[in-house]
């Protein structure tokens, strides 16, 4: 079962560049989202994607765009990097069954020098 | 303003000794309250939700809503409860955005 996968794992960007975080799940889930997370802040919701097509802002939403084309992928776009986007990424899926329970990639750790 | 917050960013309890994460929120309507746990080299994942009132390894919260506390207790803690917990509220049109907490690891002594 692979879940939710991203990719890279590890990433290290200078400042001005641009790079996209992959994300894809298997579950068929309909809700997809990106958080961040940083010391002693937790995890911060960036984008969420409820659909196929459809897309909307998070609680850090700036630096970041999203698209979802396919129910399967919901990739996260740095256009470009600054040094404050050093964090923690993870992305996230649930069938949106207002469960509670979301399902959590691995995490891609960024470093923008 | 932080809605959820968890005053211990650490705590440390011996292997037998009952264990009570913190945590507090503020929301205006009525609360969706969960908490996660990452363990070592592990994936984030769900420990429990208030709305099953269900015990998961031991674990239990209760949503106590005049003190806005969502506390998670363990009456005795083992070594592999060490992990990073998070507690997370959740909104939204599906309930599946969530505002987390900065989180509090949990270390269980020998």
């Amino acid at each position: 079962n692979a879940g939710v996968t991203q990719t890279p794992k590890f990433q290290v960007l200078k400042t001005g560049q641009s790079m996209t975080l992959q994300c894809a799940q298997d579950m068929n889930h309909e809700y997809m989202s990106w958080y961040r997370q940083d010391p002693g802040m937790g995890l911060r919701l960036i984008h969420y994607s409820v659909g196929a097509g459809i897309t909307d802002q998070g609680e850090v939403p700036n630096g970041y765009n999203v698209s979802r084309s396919t129910t399967e992928d919901f990739p996260l776009r740095l256009l470009s990097a600054a040094p404050s986007q050093t964090s923690v990424y993870f992305c996230a899926s649930s069938s949106g069954q207002n469960t509670g329970e979301l399902f959590f990639g691995e995490g891609s750790r960024l470093t923008v020098l | 303003a932080q809605r959820v917050t968890q005053p211990e960013k650490l705590l440390s309890v011996f292997k037998g000794a009952p264990v009570e994460l913190k945590c507090n929120y503020s929301y205006s309507g009525s609360p969706e309250l969960f908490w996660y746990v990452q363990y070592s080299r592990q994936r984030l994942q769900l420990l429990l939700r208030h709305i099953s009132r269900e015990s998961i390894k031991g674990f239990t919260a209760d949503l106590n809503k005049g003190e806005t506390s969502f506390h998670l207790k363990k009456p005795f803690a083992q070594e592999e409860d060490s992990a990073m917990y998070y507690c997370a509220l959740g909104e939204g049109d599906y309930g599946q955005n969530f505002v987390f907490g900065p989180g509090t690891r949990l270390s269980v002594l020998p």
